[in-house]
Protein backbone atom coordinates (compact mmCIF):
# COMPACT_ATOMS: atom_id res chain seq x y z
CA UNK A 1 0.00 0.00 0.00
CA UNK A 2 0.99 3.56 -0.40
CA UNK A 3 2.19 5.58 2.22
CA UNK A 4 3.90 8.42 3.57
CA UNK A 5 5.19 8.47 7.06
CA UNK A 6 6.51 11.97 8.94
CA UNK A 7 7.83 9.72 12.44
CA UNK A 8 8.16 13.28 14.17
CA UNK A 9 4.75 15.41 14.80
CA UNK A 10 6.92 17.80 16.72
CA UNK A 11 10.62 19.33 15.74
CA UNK A 12 11.95 21.73 17.97
CA UNK A 13 15.06 23.74 17.33
CA UNK A 14 17.01 27.06 18.97
CA UNK A 15 17.90 29.42 15.42
CA UNK A 16 20.56 28.73 13.44
CA UNK A 17 20.85 24.84 14.45
CA UNK A 18 20.43 22.61 11.42
CA UNK A 19 17.08 21.25 10.83
CA UNK A 20 16.16 17.68 9.09
CA UNK A 21 12.66 16.54 8.98
CA UNK A 22 12.13 13.17 7.93
CA UNK A 23 9.89 11.52 5.70
CA UNK A 24 9.55 7.65 4.41
CA UNK A 25 7.42 6.79 1.74
CA UNK A 26 6.13 3.11 0.50
CA UNK A 27 5.69 3.00 -3.45
CA UNK A 28 5.69 0.28 -5.84
CA UNK A 29 5.67 2.58 -8.61
CA UNK A 30 8.20 5.72 -9.50
CA UNK A 31 7.49 8.11 -6.93
CA UNK A 32 7.59 12.19 -7.06
CA UNK A 33 8.13 13.49 -3.58
CA UNK A 34 7.19 16.58 -2.43
CA UNK A 35 7.35 19.00 0.66
CA UNK A 36 4.53 20.66 1.41
CA UNK A 37 4.60 23.86 3.71
CA UNK A 38 1.51 25.89 5.66
CA UNK A 39 2.91 28.79 7.95
CA UNK A 40 0.21 29.75 10.61
CA UNK A 41 -2.61 31.75 9.32
CA UNK A 42 -1.54 30.73 5.62
CA UNK A 43 -3.35 27.74 3.36
CA UNK A 44 -1.07 25.01 2.59
CA UNK A 45 1.67 25.43 -0.54
CA UNK A 46 4.54 23.88 -2.14
CA UNK A 47 8.15 24.33 -0.47
CA UNK A 48 9.97 21.66 -3.41
CA UNK A 49 9.80 18.94 -5.47
CA UNK A 50 11.90 16.54 -6.31
CA UNK A 51 12.23 16.61 -9.72
CA UNK A 52 13.27 20.26 -9.43
CA UNK A 53 16.70 19.73 -7.78
CA UNK A 54 16.13 23.31 -6.21
CA UNK A 55 16.78 24.90 -3.11
CA UNK A 56 14.05 26.91 -1.60
CA UNK A 57 14.10 29.41 1.54
CA UNK A 58 17.31 27.10 2.02
CA UNK A 59 15.87 23.88 2.28
CA UNK A 60 16.69 21.23 0.19
CA UNK A 61 15.94 17.68 0.01
CA UNK A 62 17.13 14.45 -1.83
CA UNK A 63 14.95 11.55 -2.67
CA UNK A 64 16.87 8.11 -1.70
CA UNK A 65 14.46 5.37 -3.20
CA UNK A 66 17.49 2.67 -1.73
CA UNK A 67 16.23 3.77 1.66
CA UNK A 68 12.80 5.24 0.73
CA UNK A 69 13.28 8.83 2.25
CA UNK A 70 13.34 12.36 1.31
CA UNK A 71 14.10 14.17 4.19
CA UNK A 72 13.79 17.64 3.81
CA UNK A 73 16.88 19.88 5.24
CA UNK A 74 18.23 23.19 6.76
CA UNK A 75 21.59 23.88 7.94
CA UNK A 76 20.73 27.17 9.47
CA UNK A 77 16.94 27.23 10.94
CA UNK A 78 15.23 31.07 11.18
CA UNK A 79 12.67 31.57 13.25
CA UNK A 80 10.25 32.31 10.25
CA UNK A 81 10.90 28.84 9.50
CA UNK A 82 8.42 27.83 11.93
CA UNK A 83 5.30 26.11 10.14
CA UNK A 84 3.87 22.73 9.49
CA UNK A 85 5.90 20.52 7.08
CA UNK A 86 4.07 18.40 4.94
CA UNK A 87 5.53 14.86 2.90
CA UNK A 88 3.48 14.03 0.25
CA UNK A 89 3.85 11.43 -3.14
CA UNK A 90 2.35 12.01 -5.97
CA UNK A 91 1.01 9.07 -7.35
CA UNK A 92 1.91 8.27 -11.09
CA UNK A 93 0.57 5.34 -12.21
CA UNK A 94 -2.79 6.50 -13.90
CA UNK A 95 -3.99 7.78 -10.56
CA UNK A 96 -3.49 11.97 -12.16
CA UNK A 97 -1.34 12.95 -9.80
CA UNK A 98 -3.10 12.24 -6.83
CA UNK A 99 -1.26 13.08 -3.63
CA UNK A 100 -0.70 10.92 -0.62
CA UNK A 101 0.29 12.81 2.71
CA UNK A 102 2.22 12.40 5.62
CA UNK A 103 0.96 13.18 9.22
CA UNK A 104 3.29 16.39 9.19
CA UNK A 105 5.72 17.27 10.99
CA UNK A 106 5.43 20.93 13.36
CA UNK A 107 9.04 22.92 13.23
CA UNK A 108 9.30 24.96 16.04
CA UNK A 109 12.72 27.26 15.95
CA UNK A 110 13.41 29.11 18.94
CA UNK A 111 15.22 32.24 19.30
CA UNK B 1 -4.88 36.30 -8.46
CA UNK B 2 -7.08 35.90 -5.60
CA UNK B 3 -5.86 32.02 -6.09
CA UNK B 4 -7.99 29.30 -4.86
CA UNK B 5 -11.50 30.78 -2.83
CA UNK B 6 -13.23 28.83 -0.78
CA UNK B 7 -16.73 29.50 1.33
CA UNK B 8 -17.78 29.28 4.04
CA UNK B 9 -14.29 29.69 6.00
CA UNK B 10 -16.11 28.18 8.93
CA UNK B 11 -19.61 26.78 9.06
CA UNK B 12 -21.11 25.23 12.65
CA UNK B 13 -24.23 22.88 12.24
CA UNK B 14 -25.61 20.33 14.48
CA UNK B 15 -25.54 16.64 13.39
CA UNK B 16 -28.03 15.35 11.19
CA UNK B 17 -28.33 19.19 9.13
CA UNK B 18 -26.34 19.34 5.52
CA UNK B 19 -23.84 21.65 4.93
CA UNK B 20 -22.35 22.34 1.40
CA UNK B 21 -19.10 23.64 0.51
CA UNK B 22 -18.22 25.65 -2.22
CA UNK B 23 -14.97 25.86 -4.02
CA UNK B 24 -13.57 28.13 -6.98
CA UNK B 25 -10.33 27.22 -8.59
CA UNK B 26 -7.97 29.18 -10.26
CA UNK B 27 -8.80 30.41 -13.58
CA UNK B 28 -7.71 27.99 -16.42
CA UNK B 29 -7.06 25.17 -13.83
CA UNK B 30 -8.96 22.00 -15.77
CA UNK B 31 -8.35 19.95 -12.16
CA UNK B 32 -10.15 19.84 -9.07
CA UNK B 33 -9.40 18.55 -5.56
CA UNK B 34 -11.20 18.40 -2.51
CA UNK B 35 -9.17 16.80 0.68
CA UNK B 36 -10.49 15.96 3.86
CA UNK B 37 -8.05 17.39 6.73
CA UNK B 38 -8.49 15.77 10.04
CA UNK B 39 -6.98 17.34 13.63
CA UNK B 40 -3.20 16.34 13.42
CA UNK B 41 -3.32 14.40 10.17
CA UNK B 42 -2.21 15.34 6.90
CA UNK B 43 -4.95 16.27 3.69
CA UNK B 44 -7.15 13.00 1.94
CA UNK B 45 -8.13 13.07 -1.12
CA UNK B 46 -11.93 13.21 -1.40
CA UNK B 47 -12.71 13.20 -5.06
CA UNK B 48 -10.63 14.49 -8.40
CA UNK B 49 -12.14 16.09 -11.00
CA UNK B 50 -10.89 16.58 -14.49
CA UNK B 51 -13.26 19.37 -16.45
CA UNK B 52 -16.58 18.23 -14.87
CA UNK B 53 -15.98 14.47 -14.99
CA UNK B 54 -14.96 13.18 -11.41
CA UNK B 55 -12.28 10.59 -12.17
CA UNK B 56 -11.25 9.36 -8.99
CA UNK B 57 -13.88 9.28 -6.15
CA UNK B 58 -12.84 5.93 -4.26
CA UNK B 59 -12.32 7.78 -1.37
CA UNK B 60 -15.78 9.63 -0.81
CA UNK B 61 -17.99 8.18 1.50
CA UNK B 62 -21.09 8.33 -1.40
CA UNK B 63 -24.27 7.67 1.74
CA UNK B 64 -23.62 10.95 2.73
CA UNK B 65 -21.20 13.04 0.62
CA UNK B 66 -21.65 14.46 -2.88
CA UNK B 67 -19.83 16.83 -4.44
CA UNK B 68 -20.40 18.41 -8.65
CA UNK B 69 -18.42 20.61 -10.91
CA UNK B 70 -21.54 20.80 -13.42
CA UNK B 71 -19.51 23.43 -15.87
CA UNK B 72 -15.59 22.30 -15.17
CA UNK B 73 -15.10 25.66 -12.89
CA UNK B 74 -16.14 26.22 -9.49
CA UNK B 75 -17.19 22.60 -7.33
CA UNK B 76 -19.71 22.42 -4.54
CA UNK B 77 -19.00 19.23 -1.99
CA UNK B 78 -22.23 18.49 0.12
CA UNK B 79 -22.62 16.44 3.16
CA UNK B 80 -25.81 15.14 4.07
CA UNK B 81 -26.84 14.27 6.95
CA UNK B 82 -23.95 15.38 8.45
CA UNK B 83 -22.10 13.17 12.04
CA UNK B 84 -19.78 14.19 14.52
CA UNK B 85 -16.98 12.71 13.07
CA UNK B 86 -17.14 14.83 9.85
CA UNK B 87 -15.68 17.67 12.07
CA UNK B 88 -12.87 18.59 9.94
CA UNK B 89 -11.31 21.11 7.86
CA UNK B 90 -12.07 20.74 3.82
CA UNK B 91 -9.44 22.03 1.66
CA UNK B 92 -10.21 22.46 -1.87
CA UNK B 93 -7.24 22.37 -4.65
CA UNK B 94 -6.81 23.20 -8.17
CA UNK B 95 -4.22 22.42 -10.61
CA UNK B 96 -3.52 22.29 -14.52
CA UNK B 97 -2.97 19.02 -16.25
CA UNK B 98 -0.83 18.98 -19.47
CA UNK B 99 -1.21 15.81 -20.96
CA UNK B 100 -0.14 13.02 -18.99
CA UNK B 101 1.85 15.69 -16.64
CA UNK B 102 0.17 17.33 -13.51
CA UNK B 103 1.57 20.58 -12.52
CA UNK B 104 1.51 22.02 -9.13
CA UNK B 105 -1.54 21.65 -6.95
CA UNK B 106 -2.69 24.95 -5.24
CA UNK B 107 -4.45 25.24 -2.58
CA UNK B 108 -7.04 27.01 -1.00
CA UNK B 109 -7.72 28.27 2.21
CA UNK B 110 -10.28 25.39 3.56
CA UNK B 111 -13.32 25.37 5.31
CA UNK B 112 -13.57 23.89 9.32
CA UNK B 113 -16.22 22.51 10.05
CA UNK B 114 -17.87 21.66 13.48
CA UNK B 115 -20.59 19.46 13.90
CA UNK B 116 -22.24 19.57 17.66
Amino acid sequence: AQRVTQPEKLLSVFKGAPVELKCNYSYSGSPELFWYVQYSRQRLQLLLRHISRESIKGFTADLNKGETSFHLKKPFAQEEDSAMYYCALAQTDNQGGKLIFGQGTELSVKP
Amino acid sequence: EAGVVQSPRYKIIEKKQPVAFWCNPISGHNTLYWYLQNLGQGPELLIRYENEEAVDDSQLPKDRFSAERLKGVDSTLKIQPAELGDSAVYLCASSLRQGDHHNEQFFGPGTRLTVL
